[in-house]
Parts: structure tokens; C-alpha cells; sequence
């Protein structure tokens, strides 16, 4: 079955840089498109960053453009999210997903929590 | 933007309907999702109105014009969650989220 397993969250000063993991299995992952999304405490679910299978497409939602930097490993089955000048408004549950049919996000790990 | 209702409530037994609006939104695929207190968001309807496998058929969605709807029919108290819409914008990457709208079954 398909599995996602973040890590990387911590508690980090403002202005400091993060990455975060995403370890994948029980799916082709070369194969898939991939995403990061966010949710801040008590609040809705933010999409954060897109990747295309071969990683040659990326897309970031306005808040992290200029500052996150999402990549892929397709020899370790492994997403990232590179974080940089993190700000008080970047705390938040970030889980990684991948998508499926018309854009949604299929399958979800449970989350690794940043707190700046 | 997709706006939908902060709350819904409803009994026990009932239809719960849940909105998504955006402008021409029925132009584009919705897609829906559960998330219960604690948990991941569970996809339970994609493409406007599919279901993934393992996804009760009390849950159906439907869109046009410029509302998205969720119907849960033969409400439960299990059913009790937080649903929110999205959409992938364009034939890009782009995805966004509706702010969420809080389902409780009385």
C-alpha cells in the first residue's frame, strides 16, 4: 500500500533555513507527481509546492515563491522541501501527497510539524 | 478563491450538502476532502463526482456553474469532520483549497 513519511520539522529561529523529507513506498514513484501542503494550527489546508515525476516541473504557491524549493530523488523514493527565511506564518503541519486524477491529492502521509 | 460555508450542521439520518464556490468554477474538476480532528485529509471525491475506492456511495459530489457541491446522504455521527474543495488551476501545478467547512452532526 502507499506510504508517505515525513520528517524534518523542528523548532527553528526566524530568518533560518529547514528541509523536510518525504520517504515514499507501495507506489511507482518515478512515476508520480508529488506535492506539499501545509496547515497552520486551528487553520484550512494550504498547498505549498508541486513537482512533476522527472522533477523538470515545478510549481510554488505564492507564499513560498522566492523562498521553498521542492525536489525529488527518484533513486531514494524521496521528496523534499528545501525551506528558507522561514517567518512566524510558516508554522504549520506540512504533510507531502501525491496526485491523482484531476489534480487531487490521492494519498497523504500523516505530517511533520515546523515551528519557527 | 474558493468559498465555502464555515459550518453545516445537520441530524443524524439527514443529507449534509457542503459548497464550494468560485467563479465558473464548474468549468474546472473539484475535488473533496475529510479530515477528521488529529488525522490526514482523506480523498473522498474526485473529478466532481467519483469516488475513490473504499469511499462510501452515501458520498456524492456535484458542480456547475459556479457551485461545487458535497452531499453526505445518511448522515453519521462518524461523518463528523472538517471537508474542504480544491481544484488544480490551469493545466499547471497549481493547486488551491476552499478555507474549509466544519461538519456537525447534532
Amino acid at each position: 500500500q502507499v506510504q508517505l513519511v515525513e520528517s524534518g520539522g523542528g523548532v527553528v529561529q526566524p530568518g533560518r533555513s529547514l528541509r523536510l523529507s518525504c520517504a515514499a513506498s507501495g507506489f511507482t514513484f518515478s512515476s508520480s507527481y508529488l506535492n506539499w501542503v501545509r496547515q497552520a494550527p486551528g487553520k484550512g489546508l494550504e498547498w505549498v509546492a508541486f513537482i512533476s515525476s522527472d522533477g523538470q516541473d515545478k510549481y510554488n504557491a505564492e507564499s513560498a515563491m522566492g523562498r521553498f524549493i521542492i525536489s525529488r530523488d527518484n533513486s531514494k523514493n524521496r521528496l523534499y522541501l528545501q525551506m528558507n527565511s522561514l517567518g512566524l506564518g510558516d508554522t504549520a503541519l506540512y504533510y507531502c501527497a501525491t496526485d491523482g486524477e484531476s489534480g487531487s491529492l490521492d494519498h497523504w502521509g500523516q505530517g511533520t510539524q515546523v515551528t519557527v | 478563491v474558493l468559498t465555502q460555508p464555515p459550518s453545516v450542521s445537520v441530524a443524524p439520518g439527514q443529507t449534509a450538502r457542503i459548497t464550494c464556490g468560485g467563479p465558473s468554477i464548474g468549468r474546472t474538476a473539484v475535488n473533496w476532502y475529510q479530515q477528521k480532528p488529529g488525522q490526514a485529509p482523506l480523498l473522498v471525491i474526485y473529478s466532481d463526482g467519483d469516488r475513490p475506492s473504499g469511499i462510501p456511495e452515501r458520498f456524492s459530489g456535484s458542480n456547475s456553474g459556479n457551485t461545487a457541491s458535497l452531499a453526505i446522504s445518511g448522515v453519521e455521527v462518524g461523518d463528523e469532520a472538517d471537508y474542504y474543495c480544491q481544484v488544480r488551476l490551469g493545466a499547471g501545478g497549481h493547486r488551491v483549497f476552499g478555507g474549509g467547512t466544519k461538519l456537525t452532526v447534532l
